[in-house]
């Protein structure tokens, strides 16, 4: 694709209630990252995919939170009994290769998730 | 714990203006650094550094790295308005709180 894409771009949700989040990212691109950036702070690292697999979980807040991706492509980020804290723009980026070796990521445009 | 941070937090200068952003770090296993900008959601890419002393440029943005006392600076000359934007650095996965430029006329 184009770009690396992200729906919802907005998701407004009740306390308790679960919500998924989709990133789509740029075809070919092996590795997969997500972040969460909280009003005026920088980006929160939370999980990466090498392909179908997440090397690195540590940056899950909680137990809520998980994710998952299917055929080296799409990913999807699931917050169970999503908590007023979890309100946030949820960022996708992807890289040719693992970024820690130094690729550079394209991100998404990201989902402003909002959960009352 | 990997450490990256990043000065001033914003910046306020008048266009014409140059403006020189620091960013420090503290990380294991040191591969790259990386230079973001952020205007409204999504990130987009300005410059890898890997090596020591070696200026990386693109028209009036240039960036630095000194791996012996760990920190990059991202400088911009002649600012314009359309700079005005939020610089991220980041370090393997951990991104600074970035510095906040906003360029007046």
């Amino acid at each position: 694709g184009a770009g690396v894409s992200q729906s919802p771009s907005n998701k407004v949700t009740e306390k308790g209630k679960d919500v998924e989040l989709r990133c789509d990212p740029i075809s070919g691109h092996t590795a997969l990252y997500w972040y969460r950036q909280s009003l005026g702070q920088g980006l929160e690292f939370l999980i990466y995919f090498q392909g179908n697999s997440a090397p690195d979980k540590s940056g899950l807040p909680s137990d809520r939170f998980s994710a998952e991706r299917t055929g080296g492509s799409v990913s999807t980020l699931t917050i169970q009994r999503t908590q007023q804290e979890d309100s946030a723009v949820y960022l996708c980026a992807s890289s040719l290769g693992f970024g820690t070796g130094g690729y550079e990521q394209y991100f998404g445009p990201g989902t402003r998730l909002t959960v009352t | 714990e990997d450490k990256v941070v990043q000065s001033p937090l914003s910046l306020v200068v008048h266009e014409g203006d140059t403006v020189t952003l620091n960013c420090s770090y503290e990380v294991t296993n040191f591969r790259s650094l990386l230079w973001y900008k952020q205007e409204k959601k999504a990130p987009t890419f300005l410059f890898m550094l890997t090596s020591s002393g070696i200026e990386k440029k693109s028209g009036r943005l240039s960036s630095i790295l000194d791996k012996k006392e760990l920190f990059s600076i991202l400088n911009i000359t002649a600012t314009q308005t359309g700079d005005s934007a939020v610089y991220l650095c980041a370090v393997k996965l951990t991104f600074g709180t970035g510095t906040r430029l906003q360029v007046t006329l």
